[in-house]
């Protein structure tokens, strides 16, 4: 059972505009959401995350957006540009009973940015 | 403030033998964590350790297991390898306490695995 899906395996803009990743998630528990950006050859790297009592987080180019109602979120990035081109996972976690936490990523949407 | 090492990078081996992952956290971080990233599954969580303790697991089988040492340097262990163990590798590191709440993951390269 796939708690976190990103369901875009990949997604192409052009430079400039609006680049749109979506994220949903069925486990209501989760309460924390982040997003990782990952270059080849290198490890994924923070971009950005959103607590579940907020419904927007941003920071520069990038925002996210939270909908509980809905189970969704969505990393904006305006504007796009080439250097932005990478794989962008969407991670949720959640405390378990006992306290331990659980943590799941989505498969990840490729990003192409074109010049 | 160097980052999170990974040793080694790339990793061959054949089915039945067994392997160790090497992870070195960034100075200070007490909280190492692993998953595995295939194309398939993305990046799912192995296990977690602090303070030389598993305090969280993922669902993997036994046959993945880890342990921490005293200056938080972690290794990561799989017996009997599997085709299906082919892998990235990756490692993360955070600050101690609670390892999402408190700070993000900072993760290291990777090892890829091999098994043929």
């Amino acid at each position: 059972d796939q708690q976190v899906k990103q369901n875009s395996p990949s997604l192409s803009v052009q430079e400039g505009r609006i680049s749109i990743l979506n994220c949903d998630y069925t486990n209501s528990m989760f309460d924390y959401f982040l997003w990782y950006k990952k270059y080849p050859a290198e490890g994924p790297t923070f971009l950005i995350s959103i607590s579940s009592i907020k419904d927007k987080n941003e920071d520069g180019r990038f925002t996210v957006f939270l909908n509980k109602s809905a189970k969704h979120l969505s990393l904006h990035i305006v504007p796009s540009q080439p250097g932005d081109s990478a794989v962008y996972f969407c991670a949720a976690s959640a405390f378990e009973q006992g306290g331990s936490e659980k943590l799941v990523f989505g498969k990840g949407t490729k990003l192409t940015v074109n010049p | 403030k160097a980052g999170v090492t990974q040793t080694p990078r790339y990793l061959i081996k054949t089915r039945g033998q067994q392997v160790t992952l090497s992870c070195s956290p960034i100075s200070g971080h007490r909280s190492v964590s692993w998953y595995q990233q295939t194309p398939g599954q993305g990046l799912q969580f192995l296990f977690e350790y602090f303070s030389e303790t598993q305090r969280n697991k993922g669902n993997f089988p036994g046959r993945f297991s880890g342990r921490q040492f005293s200056n938080s340097r972690s290794e990561m262990n799989v017996s009997t390898l599997e085709l299906g163990d082919s892998a990235l590798y990756l490692c993360a590191s955070s600050l101690d306490g609670v390892f999402i709440y408190n700070s993000p993951l900072h993760f290291g390269n990777g090892t890829r695995l091999t098994v043929t």
